[in-house]
């Protein structure tokens, strides 16, 4: 079946360094998601890319969609104590408006 | 509007007691879903339903049972809980032709 990857499993950044989360699917995908899960908190939803190659900005972060549409990427330049928190990616199944989600990637920021 | 709600925030079992954990959204959403976290594992989906009166198996349905019986509201049962059970469960709803899910607080359960 689908499957959903991301590495690294955890980050640690100094507070003010840039850092990169990957996300890679086994499939090609019609679309992928973006949640960011604070602690104790539930995912919410962060953006969605759609085209091939598509990057899109949301302040700090950067949010970018394979060519192949089968991966993507999480940039954030210059991390803040309020980027903590744990970041999925998700892909929608082939049938059934399901989403299959990665593992996260989970930020732990250093002041 | 309250979105996406659970109830329980949190509860402690003994293996072999059931239970039943609600999710209720008030947006109108055609689909709704049952998610549990382990650390390390992401979010697993339980079961779904796409409608009214309708319910489907996702990744990991066993121990397991679901109803919706009105649009608004999602149960997941627990017959026979077991300590493999313990995790944290959110429920999620979306509107029909849209894809961003909307995810409630969330349900911690521990199996003793």
């Amino acid at each position: 079946g689908q499957q959903v990857m991301q590495i690294p499993q955890y980050q640690h950044v100094q507070e003010g360094e840039d850092f990169t989360t990957y996300c890679n699917s086994s499939t090609t995908l019609s679309n992928i998601q973006w949640y960011k899960q604070r602690p104790g908190g539930h995912p919410v939803f962060l953006i969605q890319l759609v085209k091939s190659g598509e990057v899109k900005k949301q302040k700090r972060l950067t949010f970018q969609f394979g060519e192949a549409k089968k991966n993507s990427s999480l940039h954030i330049t210059a991390t803040q104590t309020t980027d903590v928190g744990t970041y999925f990616c998700a892909g929608p199944r082939a049938a059934g408006n399901k989403l299959t989600f990665g593992g996260g990637t989970r930020v732990l920021v250093k002041p | 509007n309250a979105g996406v709600t659970q109830t329980p925030k949190f509860r402690v079992l003994k293996t072999g007691q059931s239970m039943t954990l609600l999710c209720a959204q008030d947006m109108n959403h055609e689909y709704m879903y049952w998610y549990r976290q382990d650390p390390g594992m992401g979010l697993r989906l339980i079961h779904y339903s796409v409608g009214e009166g309708t319910t489907a198996k996702g990744e990991v349905p066993d121990g397991y049972n679901v109803s919706r019986l009105k649009k608004q509201n999602f149960l997941l049962g627990l017959e026979s809980a077991a300590p493999s059970q313990t995790s944290v469960y959110f429920c999620a709803s979306k509107g029909s032709g849209k894809e961003t899910q909307y995810f409630g607080p969330g349900t911690r359960l521990l199996v003793l």
